[in-house]
């Protein structure tokens, strides 16, 4: 089977800077990608990495390691409206097909 | 970026009757649709993929005579919930992809929540 494992919940304060992890273990893998989702609302695009890596994006920033199954993302300079749950996903084919999807890790950012 | 949109954003609907949900690609052709289905706390978990003028393919578990997908345009979607009973009860997200570059990037509809009474 698919496993993408992440925290299931972070906090932090204003600011700050944190590191969401994600480590996968996929039968294929054609990409990685980081998601945004408010509470009731659809997911929104932040990142996509299928290169080991950095990429960065304003104040978020993600990373790939394909030999470790291993991602994270990285956001600085928190904000409230921060707080949302993070969705990693992996793409097992090609562009195009279906991602699995990672739990989740809420973060909340407090003042 | 890429607009999806999705119809009903939310339906209460009576046990044993169909509710039929719309995904439509706003600005772009999508040659692959999804259907995600999100319960409270779990993440998305894919349903079916759904090609253009083709059947979809179901996920493993998913009944695909419960959950009727229809993909009659390059710019629609739909998905038919048949016979639906509380446990359908749910958050159903889908997500359109056309090959933009190598991203490949999906681009998801704002949801519709469905509660069965």
């Amino acid at each position: 089977g698919q496993n993408i494992d992440q925290p299931t919940e972070m906090t932090a304060t204003e600011g700050a800077i944190v590191q969401i992890n994600c480590t996968y273990q996929t039968s294929g893998f054609n990409g990685l990608f980081w998601y945004q989702q408010h509470a009731g609302e659809a997911p929104t695009f932040l990142s996509y990495n299928v290169l080991d890596g950095l990429e960065e994006k304003g104040r978020f920033s993600s990373f790939l390691s394909r030999s470790k199954g291993y991602s994270y993302l990285l956001l600085k300079e928190l904000q409230m409206k921060d707080s949302a749950s993070y969705l990693c996903a992996v793409r097992l084919n090609q562009a195009g097909t279906a991602l699995i999807f990672g739990k989740g890790t809420t973060l909340s950012v407090s003042s | 970026g890429a607009v999806v949109s999705q119809h009903p954003s939310w339906v209460i609907c009576k046990s044993g009757t169909s509710v039929k949900i719309e995904c439509r690609s706003l600005d772009f052709q999508a040659t692959t649709m999804f259907w995600y289905r999100q319960f409270p706390k779990q993440s998305l978990m894919l349903m079916a993929t759904s090609n253009e003028g083709s059947k979809a393919t179901y996920e493993q578990g998913v009944e695909k005579d419960k959950f009727l997908i229809n993909h009659a345009s390059l710019t629609l979607s739909t998905l038919t919930v048949t016979s639906a009973h509380p446990e359908d009860s749910s958050f159903y997200i889908c997500s359109a992809s056309f090959l933009a570059g190598d991203s490949g990037e999906q681009f998801f509809g704002p949801g519709t929540r469905l509660t069965v009474l």
